[in-house]
Order: C-alpha cells, then structure tokens, then sequence
C-alpha cells in the first residue's frame, strides 16, 4: 500500500539554528510530494511541490525540499529557523489521491 | 479572494443527530475532498468528487455521505452522528489530482 512516513512526532530547535523534517514514501513509482504547514486552528497552506526535474526545490519562506529517488525521501530544511516557524508540517504524496504523514511538530526555542 | 470557505466553524452535536457540513470554492476547481484530522494521524480522505455530480470514497468513508451537486459546492453529511466522529474536518479543492490542494480552515465538531 502507499504510504506516507515522518519519523519525527516533535523536533524542537532553537531559533536560528538550521532545520530538516523527515519524509519517507514508499510507492511503486514516483509520485508527486508535497510539503503543507499548518498553523495551529489553521488549515494547510502550501510551501513546495515536486512533481519532475530538479531533486532540489525551493519553497516559500525561505524552505527547500529535497527528492532522493534512492532513499525514497524528500526531506524539508530550512538554513536558518525563526520563531515564526513553529507550526505543523505534513509530507504528501499523490498516487491516486493525496496521502499524508502524520505530520511533524516543530518548536522553536528563543 | 475567499478560496475555499467551510461552514459551520464549530459545531456541538448530540450521539445520533444529523448534520450537514458545507464547502465553497470560488476557484473553479474541478476536485474537492473532505478530510477528518485527529491527533497523531495526519489527515485522512473520507470522500472526494472529481467534478459536478460524482463523488467517491475515500480511506475512511464509514458513516459519512457527499454531495456535488453543484461544482463551487461540496457538502460533508453526518446522518447519525457518533462520538467517534468527533474530529476536526477540512475541505480542500484542486485543478487536477496531481496539483496542489487548498484547504478551508477547518470545521471543528464534537459529538457528545
């Protein structure tokens, strides 16, 4: 069955310092990844697609994502955290329909 | 500039009533699909329509009943409501299956 995978349930960084959420698909081929945040009594608000091409794709806010074909990841970082980034990150992933992860509670420390 | 518009926002029922959940979209987007979120599970598909008059089941669509009647329009029902269903409940729509999804702000509903 496809699947969607983040690892980590809560990643608490100080602000500044540099971050990477976790994503893990498993699909028999390549399928279109997304990365949604969610502010909290928000809904998803997109940051970054891949869908072919370049493994390495910007986003808004100063993230970036990317796909390793060999891993089966497309992980989210960002150089420089601000405490405005704490939200909720989820990965997607379509095949047929779009496919959460759990999701990745990010804490930002002053 | 609404994108997509839910209502109600909150929502407290009793075990065994009814209700009916609303989705707006001013996109013209041709897919829309309801989510239930809970704590831990990410968010996952109960139903979602591919156009004006079609709906389909989605990974937990026990339950739940969808209507398309009119393709801006995309309503959620709960014939006998149950305090498993008590959830947060988000609307999204798309272009295409494969584009990215905008989402409503959420509909939060307990059942008692």
């Amino acid at each position: 069955a496809q699947s969607v995978t983040q690892p980590d349930i809560h990643i608490t960084v100080s602000e500044g310092a540099s971050l990477e959420l976790r994503c893990n698909y498993s699909y028999g081929a390549t399928p279109y990844l997304f990365w949604y945040v969610q502010s909290p009594g928000q809904g998803l608000q997109l940051l970054l697609k891949y869908f072919s091409g370049d493994t390495l794709v910007q986003g808004i806010k100063g993230f970036e994502a990317e796909f390793k074909r060999s891993q089966s990841s497309f992980n989210l970082r960002k150089p420089s955290v601000h405490w405005s980034d704490a939200a909720e990150y989820f990965c997607a992933a379509v095949y047929t329909t779009l496919s959460f992860g759990s999701g990745t509670k990010l804490n930002v420390k002053p | 500039n609404a994108g997509v518009t839910q209502t109600p926002k909150f929502r407290v029922l009793k075990t065994g009533q009814s209700m009916t959940l609303l989705c707006a979209q001013d996109m013209n987007h041709e897919y829309m699909y309801w989510y239930r979120q809970d704590p831990g599970m990410g968010l996952r598909l109960i139903h979602y329509s591919v156009g004006e008059g079609t709906t389909a089941k989605g990974e937990v669509p026990d339950g739940y009943n969808v209507s398309r009647l009119k393709k801006q329009n995309f309503l959620l029902g709960l014939e006998s409501a149950a305090p498993s269903q008590t959830s947060v409940y988000f609307c999204a729509s798309s272009y295409e299956v494969n584009q990215p999804q905008h989402f409503g702000d959420g509909t939060r509903l307990s059942i008692l």
